[in-house]
């Protein structure tokens, strides 16, 4: 079963723009993390944030992540159309069996 | 380290049929892991294992579904019986040790059943 939900659905935004994804999730975690997929491909991890930290940031990346209200935001700065591509929150099982249980995902079109 | 690889990457066959994918993870990661995604939906955790040992399966696999990791390297598949219910994209990730919660995906095998 799916964690929780991911909004929007699809995102579509020029060059340039920034672009907010945000994951929702039901149970308590040790992580979070966000996964980029590019059309029929495999994930590639993007960025994990621990449950205590509150936010991060990796190149163009900024994550921030609420536990009070079991949210997370994927924000990327100044998208480019290489950013087009769904992408996913996960969280760990509370099991500590490292599966991860993924959002629906949010599908992002950057136009050039 | 040439990443997770995945054989084959697609498989067409006949409601009925048996199919097997293979996954060969990244090779000092201990853990390895089996997806299935369908369309438009994100990854559903199938199995895991921890070096040859198979710990945990999900309610999704069903008696047609099986999974090996002899060795504690490589890894197989199995759907057997296919239906088209099956048709998905079966991803595999790997993970070091100790506990690395960051997974490395293959490029995942896309399954149609006809």
């Amino acid at each position: 079963s799916q964690q929780g939900e991911e909004d929007p659905q699809a995102l579509s935004i020029q060059e340039g723009e920034n672009a907010t994804m945000n994951c929702s999730y039901k149970t308590s975690i040790n992580n979070l993390q966000w996964y980029r997929q590019n059309s029929g491909r495999g994930l590639v991890h993007l960025i994990l944030i621990r449950s205590n930290e509150r936010e991060k940031h990796s190149g163009r990346l900024r994550v921030t992540l609420d536990t009070s209200k079991k949210s997370s935001s994927l924000l990327i700065t100044a998208s480019r159309a290489a950013d087009t591509a769904s992408y996913f929150c996960a969280t760990d099982d509370p099991s500590n069996t490292g599966k991860l249980i993924f959002g629906q995902g949010t599908t992002l079109q950057v136009k050039p | 380290d040439t990443g997770v690889s995945q054989d084959p990457r697609h498989k067409i066959t006949k409601r009925g049929q048996n199919v097997t994918f293979r996954c060969d993870p990244i090779s000092e990661h201990n853990r390895l892991y089996w997806y299935r995604q369908t369309l438009g939906q994100g990854p559903e955790f199938l199995t895991y294992f921890q070096n040859e040992a198979q710990l945990e399966k999900s309610r999704l696999l069903s008696d047609r579904f099986s999974a090996e990791r002899p060795k504690g390297s490589f890894s197989t598949l199995e759907i057997q019986r296919t239906e088209q219910g099956d048709s998905a994209m079966y991803l595999c990730a790997s993970s070091g040790t100790p506990i690395s919660y960051e997974q490395y995906f293959g490029p995942g095998t896309r399954l149609t059943v006809t």
